[in-house]
């Protein structure tokens, strides 16, 4: 089964408005952490958020919250007030375990294609 | 700049050839990690390195090798090098806690 589950190949959203990128996790580890990361056409893979697993609010970092639905195993990433700048490929992670460097890699999706129209 | 620094950024080579990359961390940080993202592959982990030694590994091909050097910088070599190897690959390095990853700013490989 896949870890991470990325529904959404390709959206669009009008500048300005907000949009929520769609996100899967499986699990049976009941320590993990839920990442989103951004890739723009350059290549880099940047850092938006993370939520851990026993946090209990949802994590936000400026425009970027995360939507963590612990029961559904979903952790939706929502853009606000949309920017041209926020075009790019976003792809969703997912690390088991919290122990810091015991080797457990992240699990990616494959990504959702965001374009942001004027 | 994200303090993950990988070289070359960019690399054309003949199949059945041999090539390095290089990454160099985050300062302080232990670990490294490299990844393979491919168009229809996405992004496979490859191997992981904490302070020297060989941590995790991923969907690492045989022809495929790692190390991490006493200044932690990290090297991945590739050989025998086949057209399905072109790719974006990835290091990147963490922290000693759970945060994540930084990544570098990736090598691209093409193989022709």
């Amino acid at each position: 089964a896949q870890k991470i589950t990325q529904t959404q190949p390709g959206m669009f959203v009008q500048e300005k408005e907000a949009v929520t990128l769609d996100c899967t996790y499986d699990t049976s580890d009941p320590s993990y952490g839920l990442f989103w990361y951004k890739q723009p056409s350059s290549g880099e893979m940047i850092f938006l958020i993370y939520q851990g697993s026993y946090d209990q609010q949802n994590a936000t970092e400026g425009r970027y919250s995360l939507n963590f639905q612990k029961a559904r195993k979903s952790a939706n990433l929502v853009i606000s007030a949309s920017q041209l700048g926020d075009s790019a490929m976003y792809f969703c992670a997912m690390r088991e375990g919290l122990e810091p460097d015991t080797g457990n890699q992240f699990y990616f999706g494959t990504g959702t294609s965001l374009t942001v129209i004027p | 700049d994200s303090g993950v620094t990988q070289t070359p950024k960019h690399l054309i080579t003949a199949t059945g050839q041999r090539v390095t990359l290089r990454c160099s961390p985050r300062s302080g940080d232990l670990s490294v990690y490299w990844y393979q993202q491919s168009l229809d592959q996405g992004l496979q982990f490859l191997i992981q390195y904490y302070n020297g030694e060989e941590r995790a590994k991923g969907n690492i091909l045989e022809r495929f090798s790692a190390q991490q050097f006493p200044d932690l910088h990290s090297e991945l070599n590739l050989s025998s090098l086949e057209l399905g190897d072109s790719a974006l690959y990835f290091c990147a390095s963490s922290v000693e806690d759970y945060y994540g990853y930084t990544f570098g700013s990736g090598t691209r490989l093409t193989v022709v």
